[in-house]
């Protein structure tokens, strides 16, 4: 049964630590999508990335926040330094790229933050 | 900017009856309208999504209505379970670019 696979699953830390967050794509799957989730402002687009390529990073904080894809099988989100406002529920998606049929995303289990 | 509106943000629902959710999108280049159900502790899955060619497209007793002209689209669950319970998302996105926008999320509760 094939998932997005989200570690860790929690993680606290404290205000300046850095903290990295990684996701494993569905195998064969070339888009990654990294959304925060709060209860202010819902499901918000943080980055995306097509074959590996950063297409769109516009929704993060380019100051603290960075996300890679080292390679086809590992996506990462970085928070250096953490911040309590951080705090927040941290979701990957993979899906196959643009063209009918292929719009689906598949989520992860997310990663809860909490920075004290 | 919040392109993907959605309303209302928590509905209570006694078993049995219909719900419904409505969304509305400014975007007209949105050619693909999702819904997705999470449950706590889950991420969101896919529910139900559905074209502009169409105004209606029907899962089992999960419904989209689409008004292409009004740029609305809403979910119906007929006769709701206690199980349907969780967080429903409209969302847009255009075919030729993966993007996905997500509206601000509806919390529905069924009790018996």
């Amino acid at each position: 049964d094939a998932r997005v696979t989200q570690t860790p699953r929690h993680k606290v830390t404290e205000m300046g630590q850095e903290v990295t967050m990684r996701c494993q794509p569905i195998l064969g799957h070339n888009t990654v999508f990294w959304y925060r989730q709060t209860m202010m402002q819902g499901l918000e687009l943080l980055a995306y990335f097509r074959n590996r390529a950063p297409l769109d990073d516009s929704g993060m904080p380019k100051d603290r926040f960075s996300a890679e894809m080292p390679d086809a099988t590992l996506a990462t989100l970085k928070i250096q330094p953490s911040e309590p406002r951080d705090s927040a529920v941290y979701f990957c998606a993979s899906g196959l790229s643009a063209g009918p049929g292929n719009e689906k995303l598949f989520f992860g289990s997310g990663t809860q933050l909490s920075v004290l | 900017q919040q392109q993907v509106k959605q309303s209302p943000q928590s509905l209570i629902v006694q078993k049995g009856g219909i719900s419904i959710i409505n969304c509305a999108y400014e975007n007209t280049a949105f050619d693909y309208f999702p819904w997705y159900q999470q449950f706590p502790g889950k991420g969101p899955a896919l529910l139900i999504a559905i074209r502009p060619d169409v105004s209606e497209k029907k899962e089992g007793r999960f419904t989209i209505s689409f008004n292409k002209s009004a740029k609305q689209f809403s979910l119906h669950i007929m006769d709701s379970q206690p199980g349907d319970s969780a967080t429903y998302f409209c969302a847009a996105s255009k075919t030729s670019y993966d993007k996905v926008i997500f509206g601000p999320g509806t919390s529905l509760s069924v009790i018996p």
